[in-house]
């Protein structure tokens, strides 16, 4: 039972590239989750979903895209980076009930725009 | 939304019991108050949850008064591997379903336990 893992642990980008994160956890949850870390700070969710074929956006969407085709997987992509967007992504999931909401986080992924 | 402040950070020292109060005046009927519990460089894992009263598990208690407008995580007897940043988060586990989120983490309780 792998978790959630992500995939890549590192990345350096030049500002306008483009770059896709991708999620994947083993554990049939139906809820995903991407968030951003910046130094010094909480966890500030991107989007999320509830279910294969569906996202909804976060607290700070903008910039980012999102798709789950598989609902093992969970990508979040960057069609055009900017240097605001130099932080630590997070994927989680979790189960789908009304009540609990324990999160599974991955080890994060270290993202660089220069 | 459910506004949280908990301290910046806190010390203490091997074997003593570690309280860290989070504070949410306008916490909704249907929040729930989850903390979680971050190491350097890792994801956060989930410690305890809870509604109102108090709960407890192998390694922390939550206690909530009967208002619910504050919630305190209890670490016992704390030792060096507890080091870490401590999450509050309030919110409602069903407004996902609903298409919006009210799950909010705050900035956080840096602790750091000493010999």
């Amino acid at each position: 039972n792998a978790g959630v893992t992500q995939t890549p642990k590192f990345r350096v980008l030049k500002t306008g590239q483009s770059m896709t994160l991708l999620c994947a956890q083993d554990m049939n949850h139906e809820y995903m989750y991407w968030y951003r870390q910046d130094p010094g700070m909480g966890l500030r969710l991107i989007h999320y979903s509830v279910g294969e074929g569906t996202t909804a956006k976060g607290e700070v969407p903008d910039g980012y895209n999102v798709s789950r085709l598989k609902k093992q997987n969970f990508l979040l992509g960057l069609e055009s980076a900017a240097p605001s967007q130099t932080s630590v992504y997070f994927c989680a999931s979790s189960y789908s009930t009304e009540s609990e909401n324990e999160q599974y986080f991955g080890p994060g992924t270290r993202l660089t725009v220069t | 939304l459910a506004k949280t402040t908990q301290p910046i950070s806190m010390d203490s020292y091997e074997g003593q019991e570690v309280n860290i109060t989070c504070s949410h005046n306008n916490i909704a009927t249907n929040d729930y108050i989850t903390w979680y519990q971050q190491f350097p460089s890792q994801g956060p894992r989930f410690i305890i949850q809870g509604y109102k009263t108090k709960v407890t598990n192998e390694v922390a208690s939550l206690f909530i008064p009967a208002d619910r407008k504050s919630s305190t995580l209890s670490l016992p007897r704390v030792s060096l591997s507890d080091t870490a940043v401590y999450y509050c988060l309030v919110g409602d586990p069903s407004s996902l379903s609903g298409g919006y989120n009210k799950l909010i983490f705050g900035a956080g309780t840096r602790l750091a336990v000493h010999p």
